[in-house]
């Protein structure tokens, strides 16, 4: 089982510079998140999907773009990358919306960036 | 202002002892709870929840109890293993129905488990 995929796992960008955080999912899930934690944080959503074709803000969507073409994949796009944006970030999903009893969210193994 | 709280960031107990993680919210529309546990460079696992019409559900080791009066839920872990040291977020959503997108996480505590 792959579950939750997520890559690169590393990665240095220089400011100003635009890269996309790539997530896939093998569950046919259809909810999807995208999380950030910060040193000594808790996770902040960034952006969420409930199915192919719906994107919607979370609590801190500025400096970010997603999409969700398919099912499968909800990336996440960071086009003038900028020094708070130095985070790791989380693709998480799950099959329905958190408050159903288990429907409890999958996550990633995370991607560790930093501008500088 | 943070609605999720975990004020003890970090926890050290003995193997084979209780483990207590405590967590508190403000929200009064938080109406659904999960634990959630991280290993290093590795992504949350869910570990146990609980509905706010419940005030305990057991899963093996694993006991979370809900006040909703105090609007406090703790996670016991008897007996504590030194498999169980990593980091703990409680986390909570509002209202079904209400913002199903995001699941507002508390800060963690690092529970260390000593053989």
């Amino acid at each position: 089982n792959a579950g939750v995929t997520q890559t690169p796992k590393f990665r240095i960008l220089k400011i100003g510079q635009s890269m996309t955080l790539q997530c896939a999912q093998d569950m046919n899930h259809n909810y999807m998140y995208w999380y950030r934690q910060d040193p000594g944080m808790g996770l902040k959503l960034i952006y969420y999907s409930v199915g192919a074709g719906i994107t919607d803000k979370g609590e801190v969507p500025n400096g970010y773009n997603v999409s969700r073409s398919t099912t499968e994949d909800f990336p996440l796009r960071l086009e003038l990358a900028a020094p708070s944006q130095t985070s790791v970030y989380f693709c998480a999903s799950s099959y329905s919306s958190w408050d159903r009893p288990g429907s409890q969210a999958f996550f990633g193994q995370g991607t560790r960036l930093t501008v500088v | 202002d943070q609605q999720v709280k975990q004020n003890s960031p970090s926890l050290s107990v003995q193997e084979g002892r209780i483990s207590i993680l405590n967590c508190d919210y403000t929200n009064s529309m938080f109406d659904y709870f999960l634990w959630y546990k991280k290993y290093p460079a590795e992504g949350p696992t869910f570990l146990i929840s609980i509905s706010s019409i419940k005030d305990k559900n057991e899963d093996g080791r694993f006991t979370v109890f809900l006040n909703k009066s105090a609007k406090h839920l703790s996670l016991h872990i008897v007996p504590s293993q030194p498999g169980d040291s990593a980091v703990y977020f409680c986390a909570a959503v509002e209202g079904y129905g209400g913002s199903q997108g995001n699941l507002i996480f508390g800060k963690g505590t690092k529970l260390s488990v000593k053989p």
